[in-house]
């Protein structure tokens, strides 16, 4: 079956715009994860979705960034006012629900590159 | 709380040679362990997990890492380094019970392969 799919692939913004970046998860993955890998540094936690409820935010930058999930299946991940230290690839998983522990591998997607001008 | 530590974010070996690249954890309940594998312009692909089964585990590509409680390590090997083995590797771990079920990634080995 199909994997996890992020779009754009590549996005290029002026400083200032705001960004939407959209990730569509496995089906019947419940668990969905949006991560920040900027040059050289691992991966950076943002927030995770059990279904559409999101309930830790606490990784989110600022408050410049938000998600939402509708229909426990897609995603968007959107960065308002972007700065160019919101230049970073963003990086989708999806997964089985967590509520049966922290056994479930993760599917990632391919990723968002987005550079802020 | 959870953590992993890779040691070494750069590992060299000639093509042939032993890969190995180092995992420790830090978790207070017993853990779950994840070898992740990144090759350029894409997103990370599992290459094995820990989930309290055998202790050794073996994954794709010729791949396999030893979990050892005492040393809170899970070391990834593969005999014989190939070119294409060259790529970011991430340890991560989750927890069973009592913790965060939320991996936590450690900062990635970038394995090179020179022929």
């Amino acid at each position: 079956g199909a994997g996890v799919s992020q779009s754009p692939s590549n996005k290029v913004t002026e400083k200032g715009k705001d960004v939407e970046l959209r990730c569509d998860p496995i089906s019947g993955h419940t668990a969905l994860y949006w991560y920040r890998q900027s040059l050289g540094q691992g991966l950076e936690f943002l927030i995770y979705f059990q279904g559409n409820s999101a309930p830790d935010k606490s990784g989110l930058p600022s408050d410049r960034f938000s998600a939402e999930r509708t229909g426990g299946s897609v995603s968007t991940l959107t960065i308002q006012r972007t700065q160019q230290e919101d230049s970073a690839v963003y990086l989708c998983a999806s997964s089985l629900a967590l509520s049966s522990g922290g056994r479930n591998e993760q599917f990632f997607g391919p990723g968002t590159r987005l550079t802020v001008l | 709380a959870q953590s992993v530590t890779q040691l070494g974010s750069h590992v060299s070996v000639s093509e042939g040679a032993l890969v190995l690249l180092r995992c420790n954890y830090s978790s207070s309940v017993p853990p779950y362990l994840f070898w992740y594998v990144q090759y350029p312009n894409q997103g990370l692909q599992l290459l094995l997990k820990y989930t309290s089964a055998a202790t050794l585990v073996k994954g794709i590509n010729g791949f396999e890492a030893e979990f050892k409680k005492s040393e809170t390590s899970f070391h990834l090997t593969k005999p014989s380094a190939h070119m294409s083995d060259a790529a970011e590797y991430f340890c991560a771990v989750t927890t069973a019970s009592g913790g965060s079920y939320i991996p936590t990634f450690g900062r990635g080995t970038s394995l090179i392969v020179h022929p």
